[in-house]
């Protein structure tokens, strides 16, 4: 099993455009998470996904939309990429709630924005 | 509201001391879940422990241990004898059964020094 991936793993952006994340995970889990990590302010939570065709917000979503089409793929969307967002993005993924399970976390995007 | 945190920004140690990472949490939840995860300098996040609300029992995992203390609402990590390899990032976390969502501490960096 590869877990989770994803693509790509770095990128370089211009201030206004736009770009797609996305996010693979072959371990059949219901649950996925885009997060972002600043320095000194950990994990805060952007989007999440309960189940194919389901998405939410999360503690950051401003700037950022999501597309859960398929069970195994969360896309993460930057519509007019900002300096503000210049982060590491991670994505994670877990069974579901029943018998409370760990996440389980890609490689990480570093994506700049100048 | 749900808050982790983590005081301890950084801590340095040399090879074979023994360190203890803080984690305290705010919940109002009686069922919940806490997490250990570690970072290391490959950017992943690796899930080291998780604990329910109601399992007080420290728990040991070789040169690791995890001290549980509702009382004080605080889930300490410590590392035995640390090696270089123990440098890290590690992030304490919590999630309540009612939510979907868990909160993340802004993590301590561990430094190992041989």
């Amino acid at each position: 099993n590869a877990g989770v991936t994803q693509t790509p793993k770095f990128r370089v952006l211009k201030t206004g455009q736009s770009m797609t994340l996305l996010c693979a995970q072959d371990m059949n889990h219901e649950y996925m998470y885009w997060y972002r990590q600043d320095p000194g302010m950990g994990l805060r939570l952007i989007h999440y996904s309960v189940g194919e065709g389901t998405t939410a917000k999360g503690e950051v979503p401003d700037g950022y939309n999501v597309s859960r089409l398929k069970k195994q793929n969360f896309l993460l969307g930057l519509e007019s990429a900002a300096p503000s967002q210049t982060s590491v993005y991670f994505c994670a993924s877990k069974r579901g709630t029943v018998g409370v399970d760990e996440q389980y976390f890609g490689p990480g995007t570093r994506l700049t924005v100048t | 509201a749900q808050k982790v945190t983590q005081a301890q920004t950084e801590i340095s140690v040399v090879e074979k001391e023994d360190v203890t990472l803080d984690c305290v949490y705010e919940t109002r939840d009686t069922t919940y879940y806490l997490f250990w995860y570690k970072q290391p300098p490959s950017g992943e996040l690796v899930f080291l422990i998780r604990r329910n609300s109601f399992d007080e029992q420290n728990e040991i995992s070789g040169r690791y241990s995890w001290n549980f203390q509702k009382s004080t609402s605080s889930f300490n990590f410590t590392i035995t004898a640390s090696q270089v390899v123990d440098s890290a990032v590690y992030f304490c976390a919590l999630f309540n059964t009612g939510g979907f969502k868990t909160i993340f501490g802004a993590g301590t960096r561990l430094f190992v020094k041989a």
